[in-house]
């Protein structure tokens, strides 16, 4: 089965602080990609960052970095410094079935984990 | 500028009636994808489309029926067999590289009156 896990519900977390998303992800493909996108209270779902399975490398970005450790199956989320801006919901996206078949690369996401920084 | 339109932002359906989300796009992307959003539940693959004229259902299509007569229209319309029709729905698109990321609408929120 292809499942992602997002065990944090919500989070709350004081201005300045750093705060850690989980992402746990189940696949039986040896190719596969990993997402990650932020909804703002608007709506729409904006694009952070993709991470193949062939790629173990850590990424940065300003105040974003992502940790993907294929032997725990883990693509985890730090924000540094966070900011009020920071406020979402966070979600972790996995594209299944790329080797066995079937779902031409479609998303499978988490549930979300819902991001509040308090001033 | 490119990007993905849907419309309207809010719909309210009456009991029985079917009623249609727009979901217009001008990035040229091939493939397209309904997502349903419920509080709580993540993103629902209700139906894609990776080329024109052919779509296929996805983990929820039941209640719903799609078209997909032009590249970059794929509109969803929501019949009176979806009994709990009351969701945020997405609409996204994507290059035809499975590797790509699905760019998303801002969203349609559908309750019932």
């Amino acid at each position: 089965a292809q499942k992602v896990t997002q065990a944090q519900t919500e989070i709350s977390v004081v201005e300045k602080e750093d705060v850690t998303l989980d992402c746990v992800y189940e696949t039986r493909d040896t190719t596969y990609y990993l997402f990650w996108y932020k909804q703002p209270p608007s709506g729409e779902l904006v694009f952070l960052i993709r991470r193949n399975s062939f790629d173990e490398q850590n990424e940065i970005s300003g105040r974003y970095s992502w940790n993907f450790q294929k032997s725990t199956s883990s693509f985890n989320f730090t924000i540094t410094a966070s900011q009020v801006v920071d406020s979402a919901v966070y979600f972790c996206a996995l594209t299944a079935g790329l080797n066995y078949g079937g779902s031409q690369g479609n998303l499978i996401f988490g549930k979300g984990t819902k991001l509040s920084v308090k001033p | 500028d490119g990007g993905i339109t849907q419309s309207p932002k809010y719909l309210f359906r009456k009991e029985g009636q079917n009623v249609t989300l727009s979901c217009e796009q001008n990035l040229n992307h091939d493939a397209m994808y309904w997502y349903r959003q419920d509080p709580g539940q993540g993103l629902r693959l209700i139906y894609y489309s990776q080329i024109v004229n052919d779509f296929q259902k996805g983990d929820i299509a039941e209640g719903y029926s799609v078209s997909r007569e032009k590249k970059e229209s794929f509109p969803l319309t929501v019949t009176s067999a979806q009994k709990n029709p009351t969701a945020f729905y997405l609409c996204a698109s994507r290059v035809a590289s499975i590797n790509q990321p699905q760019h998303f609408g801002d969203g349609t929120r559908l309750s019932i009156l």
